[in-house]
C-alpha cells in the first residue's frame, strides 16, 4: 500500500524555469491539498482540490497552477520559478470534509531555485 | 498578529516528565484544533483533534482547549526520547470546512533520557 508519494524528492532548478511536483495516492481519498513549508511559517496551503476538476486557491496561491484530471493525482506547477519559492513542499489527502477525516502528508519534496 | 502561534521553542525536558505545548489563536469563531507531530526531515502526522472545550486524552497524550481564552494545548505524559519533534498545531478558520487550515510554525520538543 503506497498511500501517498511524491515526486522528485529534491529538487534543483533556476529562476524562470518551470517546475511541476508530482503527488499521488492510491486512497481515492477526495481531497488532495499542497503545502509549503518554510522556516518560521509552519505549513502554508497553496491549492486544494475536493474532487476531479474542482480545485481552488488557499492562503498563497499567487505563483503555483494546479490540475486534477483524475482522482488519484495532483500535479503543483510553478510556471515561472522565483528564488522566494524555495521550500519544502508537502502534498495531502483526506477522504471527506468531516473533523474525523485525516489528512494524511507525503513525504515532501525539497525545491531550490537558484 | 499572526493566526496561530506557538512558541517555537526549544523545549527541552527529561525523559517521564510532562511536557506542555501552547497554541493561541485569532480568529474567536474557530471550530476545531489540531496537533500534529513531525520528525526532523519528515511530514506531519496528525497526533489528535479537539473541538469541545475541556479535555481530551489519548493514550499519553491530551489535548486541551479553551475557547473563551483562544487557547489550545497539548500535554505528554511521560516524555519519551521519542517524543523529540516538533508539534504543530492547526486551526480550522472559517468557512471551517476544514480545507483551509491555518499552522503554526511548532514548537520543537527534545526530550533528553
Amino acid at each position: 500500500d503506497a498511500g501517498i508519494t511524491q515526486s522528485p524528492r529534491y529538487k534543483i532548478t533556476e529562476t524562470g524555469r518551470q517546475v511541476t511536483l508530482m503527488c499521488h495516492q492510491t486512497w481515492s481519498h477526495s481531497y488532495m491539498f499542497w503545502y509549503r513549508q518554510d522556516l518560521g511559517h509552519g505549513l502554508r496551503l497553496i491549492y486544494y482540490s475536493a474532487a476531479a476538476d474542482i480545485t481552488d486557491k488557499g492562503e498563497v496561491p499567487d505563483g503555483y497552477v494546479v490540475s486534477r484530471s483524475k482522482t488519484e493525482n495532483f500535479p503543483l506547477t510553478l510556471e515561472s520559478a522565483t528564488r522566494s519559492q524555495t521550500s519544502v513542499y508537502f502534498c495531502a489527502s483526506r477522504r471527506g470534509q468531516g473533523v474525523t477525516d485525516t489528512q494524511y502528508f507525503g513525504p515532501g519534496t525539497r525545491l531550490t531555485v537558484l | 498578529q499572526k493566526e496561530v502561534e506557538q512558541n517555537s521553542g526549544p523545549l527541552s525536558v527529561p525523559e517521564g516528565a510532562i511536557a506542555s505545548l501552547n497554541c493561541t489563536y485569532s480568529d474567536r469563531g474557530s471550530q476545531s484544533f489540531f496537533w500534529y507531530r513531525q520528525y526532523s526531515g519528515k511530514s506531519p502526522e496528525l497526533i489528535m483533534f479537539i473541538y469541545s472545550n475541556g479535555d481530551k486524552e489519548d493514550g499519553r497524550f491530551t489535548a486541551q482547549l479553551n475557547k473563551a481564552s483562544q487557547y489550545v494545548s497539548l500535554l505528554i505524559r511521560d516524555s519519551q526520547p521519542s517524543d523529540s519533534a516538533t508539534y504543530l498545531c492547526a486551526v480550522n478558520p472559517p468557512p471551517y470546512n476544514n480545507n483551509d487550515m491555518r499552522f503554526g510554525a511548532g514548537t520543537r520538543l527534545t526530550v533528553k533520557p
